[in-house]
């Protein structure tokens, strides 16, 4: 157990609509990283958080988007979805800011859109 | 801007060795490696950072080489809990994102 929790575990739903997947980190934790990750592929950066802030972007489609609340949890929406959502969605925290510390995975959220 | 990794795929019998390659265009602050076994979360091998010693425990190191922008992934005498699929993850100093390689599978044969 990471220490990072993810809900929900898995979702259906259809193109065009909207979702939103959240992300509780480790106790402790400032960093929050949100991957994707299609079938049998790599981890593709979206976005990064620290103590509420957004660091970094990656290849982040418009159509989504995430913030960092107060008390650190994280959401990532995903709207007007298409059949090229479904993916595993990672969320990963770390203590550090930058690219110098471990990261913890939660068990990711599986999106299937129909 | 994404770490390339080889080799792609590698099936190995128990007790051998492996070498997985991480390389990158731009100039690397760190380097991480993590495992990931098919339908779980990747996990924490190590990071290597800029300045820093080659790393390892047990039988899995790692080495940075920050003139070639490389790092290199070894593993000794591998046992069958080896298996799965390997990720590089690179930050460039002055920027927050790390970024994954598309992964090395590695499949340890009995």
């Amino acid at each position: 157990d990471s220490g990072v929790t993810q809900t929900p575990k898995h979702l259906i739903t259809a193109t065009g609509q909207r979702v939103t997947l959240r992300c509780s980190p480790r106790s402790g934790d400032l960093s929050v990283y949100w991957y994707q990750q299609s079938l049998d592929q790599g981890l593709q950066f979206l976005i990064q958080y620290y103590n509420g802030e957004e660091r970094a972007k990656g290849n982040i489609l418009e159509r989504f988007s995430a913030q960092q609340f107060p008390d650190l949890h994280s959401e990532l929406n995903l709207s007007s979805l298409e059949l090229g959502d479904s993916a595993l969605y990672f969320c990963a925290s770390s203590v550090a800011s930058g690219s110098t510390g471990e990261l913890f995975f939660g068990e990711g959220s599986r999106l299937t859109v129909l | 801007q994404q770490p390339v990794q080889s080799p792609q795929a590698v099936i190995l019998r128990e007790g051998e060795d492996a070498v997985i390659n991480c390389s990158s265009s731009k100039a690397l602050y760190s380097v991480h490696w993590y495992r990931q076994k098919h339908g779980e979360a990747p996990v924490f091998l190590m990071i290597l950072l800029k300045g820093g010693e080659q790393k390892g425990h047990e039988k899995i190191s790692a080495s940075f080489n920050e003139k070639k922008q490389q790092s290199s992934l070894y593993l000794t005498a591998s046992q069958l809990s080896y298996s799965g699929t390997y990720f590089c993850g690179t930050g460039i100093q002055g920027a927050q994102k790390l970024v994954f390689g598309q992964g090395t599978r590695l499949t340890i044969n009995p």
